[in-house]
């Protein structure tokens, strides 16, 4: 079965930092561009970030641009995001989520986690 | 800048249909669209994607209640025979370089 499972999130104070991490399972990981896709409370979903397959590539949505880093191991087939400088604004349910076709960045996602809650506060 | 645009919420009687509409803003008429279901409390589950010329691929698992289809600039989810589970924010996505991906605000489905 095609999983995705997020970890890391909680409570940090403004200017902190945390480091989410997305375990895979059922999928060739290595081949597939993944995302992390945010949702503050009671909002709609944001697209944060993307890697290639190879982790070679990499791009970021303008209001994390510098302060967010994405990063993958595919030998553990985990994904990661460092969060840096977080503020209150940063508050949201982060999901991983799986390109649909193999070696393609920009696509439609095919699988989701069910999401890690980070609140920002202090 | 291009721009997804769905109504904030729709309703339907269980049994029914609903057809549900996401927008391409001006000038982005040819993109692909995906739709997800988030169900309360829930991850996202991705629909389909939903081509250009209405021609679209399910999810696994996806019923067949679930169909899209394409009208100029406008992608819809028609669901048939609502069931109580079909309660739910829908979402519409699309990608591209440039702009990366682009979430619709998403429509808040009532089954009545």
């Amino acid at each position: 079965e095609v999983q995705l499972l997020e970890s890391g999130g909680g409570l940090v104070q403004p200017g902190g930092s945390l480091r989410l991490s997305c375990a895979a399972s059922g999928f060739t990981f290595s081949t597939y561009a993944m995302s992390w896709v945010r949702q503050a409370p009671g909002k709609g979903l944001e697209w944060v970030s993307v890697i290639s397959g190879s982790g070679g590539s990499t791009h970021y949505a303008d209001s994390v641009k510098g302060r967010f880093t994405i990063s993958r191991d595919n030998s553990k087939n985990t994904l990661y995001l460092q969060m840096n400088s977080l503020t209150a604004e940063d508050t949201a349910v982060y999901h991983c989520a799986k390109g649909e076709d193999a070696y393609r960045l920009y696509d439609a996602f095919d699988i989701w986690g069910q999401g890690t809650m980070v609140i920002v506060s202090s | 800048q291009l721009v997804l645009t769905q109504s904030p919420s729709a309703s339907a009687s269980l049994g029914a249909s609903v057809k549900l509409t996401c927008t391409l803003s001006s000038g982005h008429s040819s993109y692909a669209i995906a739709w997800h279901q988030q169900q309360p409390q829930k991850g996202p589950r991705y629909l389909m994607k939903l081509n250009t010329d209405g021609s679209h691929s399910k999810g696994d698992g996806i019923p067949d209640r679930f169909s899209g289809s394409s009208s100029g600039a406008e992608r819809y989810l028609t669901i048939s025979s609502l069931q109580s589970e079909d309660e739910a924010d829908y979402y519409c996505q699309t990608w591209g370089t440039g702009f990366n991906w682009v979430f619709g605000g998403g429509t808040k489905l009532t089954v009545l």
